[in-house]
């Protein structure tokens, strides 16, 4: 299947540092999705992005879909310790996999205070 | 009400047993899932019922069995599970499968561990 490619794998940062993390695809995406999951929690939905170039705001949270929609980030500004937990983008198929959303490996991100 | 629920939350069987895990929106989403997640990794998809039918099946094994009931339940029965099935079991609801804003709301899970 199509695969979305998703970086760091893992992230260690200060309280107050910021953060990024990057999802890429070989093939131009409909759309990507991105959501949260806290440690021991469950995926919880964030935002969705269909536009070329589309560039989203969720108070620190500022997510971006590339001009070629081949490529997604996410990035929080100054991290609190609430944003600890995996970051997961997920593109959703269509055709005969429509509703089918594959997810990236998702970036663990760490904030220590 | 926005939000999905499982039950159980935790199940341990043997590998002989028969147990089925339950799932329930009241969101009036006509598009529900089962995903597997293991530890450190993404939520990888099981099963899509659009409008109380089947619609993707990825190559799960015939021992998960899923039914969906009417458009508010879902179920997943298990039967001679292996050890290395034991997982996070995640629900999740959806619009439609051709809503063209698909946002899915995941419930807690069911931690299943097969001994």
């Amino acid at each position: 299947g199509q695969q979305v490619m998703q970086i760091p794998q893992y992230q260690h940062v200060q309280e107050g540092e910021d953060f990024t993390t990057y999802c890429n695809s070989s093939t131009t995406l409909s759309n990507i999705q991105w959501y949260k999951q806290r440690p021991g929690g469950h995926p919880v939905f964030l935002i969705q992005l269909v536009k070329s170039g589309e560039v989203k705001k969720q108070k620190r949270l500022t997510f971006q879909f590339g001009e070629a929609k081949k490529n997604s980030s996410l990035h929080i500004t100054a991290t609190q310790t609430t944003d600890v937990g995996t970051y997961f983008c997920g593109r959703r198929g269509g055709g005969t996999s429509y509703g089918k959303l594959t997810f990236g490996q998702g970036t663990i991100l760490t904030v220590h205070p | 009400d926005t939000e999905v629920t499982q039950t159980p939350k935790h199940l341990v069987m043997g590998m002989t047993n028969k147990k089925s895990l339950k799932c329930e929106q009241h969101m009036g989403h006509r598009a529900m899932y089962w995903y597997k997640q293991k530890a450190k990794k993404p939520p990888e998809l099981m099963f899509v019922y659009s409008y109380e039918k089947l619609s993707i099946n990825e190559s799960v094994p015939s021992r998960f069995s899923p039914e969906c009931p009417n458009s508010s339940l879902l179920n997943l029965h298990l039967h001679a599970l292996q050890p290395e099935d034991s997982a996070l079991y995640l629900c999740a609801s959806s619009q439609g499968s051709r809503s063209s804003y698909n946002e899915q709301f995941f419930g807690p899970g069911t931690r299943l561990t097969v001994l």
